[in-house]
């Protein structure tokens, strides 16, 4: 029972490079997210989609871009990385019910840009 | 802008002693409120969701309560072990909104 999958757990990258984290969940959760903590500042929203083929912006959405072509799959993209996007980022999903539902995160991925 | 706040930011105690965790928030008007667990490296773990309609939620030694007029959640821990170290965290959903605010954490500590 895998429940929310992140790929890679690790990355380095250099400053203007570009990468993708991807995130997966098999409990057919309709709401996906990205988050990123950073030390003092808690959990910060990037992006977030309601379903399949939709995305909308978080708090802190600048430099980053996602997409949700798959229902199961919530992709996170750097165009250009930057130091300071150095950051541990996680990804949560959860169902849509009459009541708003458990949040599910992954285990992170842990990026630094040099 | 709803604002969520954990005080105090650390805490350490001897095992065995029941311990009451704090969280408050600034707009009544949520959904709900989670309480989560994190440990070093790791993800978060989901603790106990209270409904906004619901007062309180249980789940084994742990106990966490609603108060939405005043703006504040507690999560007890019974007996607390070692085993219970770790940051928790607790985030509210805003009404009409799809996003969890987050508080920042507290970080505990139970010394054997």
């Amino acid at each position: 029972n895998a429940g929310v999958t992140q790929t890679p757990k690790f990355r380095v990258l250099k400053t203007g490079q570009s990468m993708t984290l991807l995130c997966a969940q098999d409990m057919n959760h309709e709401y996906m997210y990205w988050y990123r903590q950073d030390p003092g500042m808690g959990l910060r929203l990037i992006h977030y989609s309601v379903g399949e083929g939709t995305t909308a912006k978080g708090e802190v959405p600048d430099g980053y871009n996602v997409s949700r072509l798959k229902k199961q799959n919530f992709l996170l993209g750097l165009e250009s990385a930057a130091p300071s996007q150095t950051s541990v980022y996680f990804c949560a999903s959860r169902r849509l019910a009459g009541w708003v539902g458990e949040l599910f995160f992954g285990e992170g991925s842990r990026l630094t840009v040099l | 802008k709803q604002e969520v706040t954990q005080i105090p930011a650390a805490l350490s105690v001897p095992e065995g002693e029941n311990l009451v965790l704090n969280c408050s928030f600034t707009d009544s008007a949520i959904y709900n409120l989670q309480w989560f667990r994190q440990d070093p490296g790791k993800g978060l773990t989901s603790l106990l969701l209270i409904q906004s309609s619901q007062r309180e939620q249980t789940s084994g030694r742990l106990n966490a309560s609603l108060d939405k007029s005043s703006g504040r959640s507690t999560l007890y821990i019974a007996a607390s072990q070692p085993g219970d170290s770790a940051t928790y965290l607790c985030a509210v959903t805003q009404g009409g909104s799809e996003k969890l605010v987050f508080g920042k954490g507290m970080k505990l500590t139970v010394n054997p």
